[in-house]
């Protein structure tokens, strides 16, 4: 159980385009869904916390007109990076959790390629 | 300050062999403390985690310690295998949040 999901897991774009990456939690109800990224040889750091329903919060730092998060439902979150250039490129985690409960399980990423 | 100091940054074990790894904190406010293993290319798994009214949790071949009064944790697998190698992050959560934060990571190598 608790499986999470995400698509694309790889992802090359050109400087200027936009890009979405979904989330998933594919056999629960995720109220909170958190998006992370990751650079080689680094810790996680996290981006933003999104309840289903309303706005996410963004970490100090991370701009949230740039990485936009919509939580529509309780199974999917998704992250677009618009008009990403190659400092954008990085390694993108998710993760989701159940209500009342501070256990996160994490998607297996999408490594976004910006040339 | 919400940090979480993880040491040692690198750590080659031979099979069979005991690995720790250490944490320490600051933020008193922390009530969660997870490990995390995350092979090359995927997404972090559970591996275990404890709250600070428990001073040792075991599971398996893996077993969390915890100091509050030094704020520090550690997990230390038993009987380490090759399979083991990856890297490991800790993480503290704080009370009334559900956020993670991470330590820096540490990568352990298990050789046979």
């Amino acid at each position: 159980g608790a499986v999470v999901s995400q698509h694309p897991s790889r992802v090359i774009c050109k400087s200027g385009t936009s890009v979405k990456i979904e989330c998933r939690s594919l056999d629960f109800q995720a109220t909170t869904m958190f998006w992370y990224r990751q650079f080689p040889k680094q810790s996680l750091m996290l981006m933003a916390t999104s309840n289903e329903g309303s706005k996410a919060t963004y970490e100090q730092g991370v701009e949230k007109d740039k990485f936009l998060i919509n939580h529509a439902s309780l199974t999917l979150s998704t992250l677009t990076v618009t008009s990403a250039h190659p400092e954008d490129s990085s390694f993108y985690i998710c993760s989701a959790s159940l209500a009342q409960q501070e256990t996160q399980y994490f998607g297996p990423g999408t490594r976004l390629l910006v040339l | 300050q919400q940090q979480v100091k993880q040491s040692p940054q690198s750590l080659i074990v031979q099979k069979g062999g005991i690995s720790i790894i250490n944490c320490a904190y600051e933020n008193t406010a922390f009530d969660y403390f997870p490990w995390y293993q995350q092979f090359p290319g995927k997404g972090p798994a559970l591996l275990i985690a404890i709250r600070p009214d428990v001073s040792e949790k075991k599971e398996g071949r893996f077993t969390i310690s915890f100091n509050k009064s030094a704020k520090q944790f550690s997990l230390h697998i038993m009987d380490s295998q090759p399979g083991d190698s990856a890297t490991y992050f800790c993480a503290a959560s704080p009370r009334a949040t559900n956020k993670l934060i991470f330590g820096t990571g540490t990568l352990l190598a298990v050789q046979p």
